[in-house]
């Protein structure tokens, strides 16, 4: 089945240091969703991106959706303890009939 | 608006015996979909409702597993008999429409002992 490939998998970051996620799949997209989940809690939606290229900030948070419509990135800098949390992609292909397929998640560890 | 509500938040029961988990979507989303995740399969899509009719249930892991909407504000999901693998938390969540972003229930942490 078509499968969505998140890495890395945990990101050890110092407090102020930046942090990068990245989705990929074989398949052209959609769209393709971003979520964060705290520890204990439960996914909260962050961002669509729809358009071939489309980049899209939220203060310290920067989405990309790549040319082809097969990739895309989440990028936070300058890390604080708030952002800790696992963050997903949710890809939607192009023949789906709403279904996401999720990545595994990247889990984001703030360093004592 | 509280968003979407699942309940019980917690369920410790013992197998064998039926659980039945709730969900209210968040008034006038059209698209409700139940989540189970665990740590070893991640986010698993177990069925989803697309005005109270239940559209896809492929991920519905097996007979013991069925989802009822009566209604646009109600949702249950049932697990008869429960199993120690059935072990994980429950998610409902909810969408305006099926190509936008979800709203996530609390969920519900299941624990079949």
């Amino acid at each position: 089945g078509q499968q969505v490939m998140q890495i890395p998998q945990y990101q050890h970051v110092q407090e102020g240091e930046d942090f990068t996620t990245y989705c990929n799949s074989s398949t052209t997209l959609s769209n393709i969703q971003w979520y964060k989940q705290r520890p204990g809690g439960h996914p909260v939606f962050l961002i669509q991106l729809v358009k071939s290229g489309e980049v899209k900030k939220q203060k310290r948070l920067t989405f990309q959706f790549g040319e082809a419509k097969k990739d895309s990135s989440l990028h936070i800098t300058a890390t604080q303890t708030t952002d800790v949390g696992t963050y997903f992609c949710a890809a939607r292909p192009l023949d789906s009939n709403y279904q996401l397929i999720w990545g595994a998640g990247t889990k984001l560890i703030i360093k004592p | 608006d509280a968003g979407v509500i699942q309940s019980p938040r917690h369920e410790v029961t013992e197998m064998g015996q039926e659980v039945t988990l709730r969900c209210k979507p968040i008034s006038g989303h059209d698209y409700l979909f139940w989540y189970r995740q665990t740590m070893m399969r991640g986010l698993e899509l177990l069925i989803y409702f697309n005005n109270n009719v239940p559209i896809d249930d492929s991920g519905m892991p097996e007979d013991r597993f069925s989802a009822k909407m009566p209604n646009a504000s109600f949702s249950t999901l049932k697990i008869q008999p429960s199993e120690p693998r059935d072990s994980a938390v429950y998610f409902c969540a909810s969408s305006p429409t099926g190509s936008y972003g979800y709203t996530f229930g609390s969920g519900t942490r299941l624990t079949v002992v």
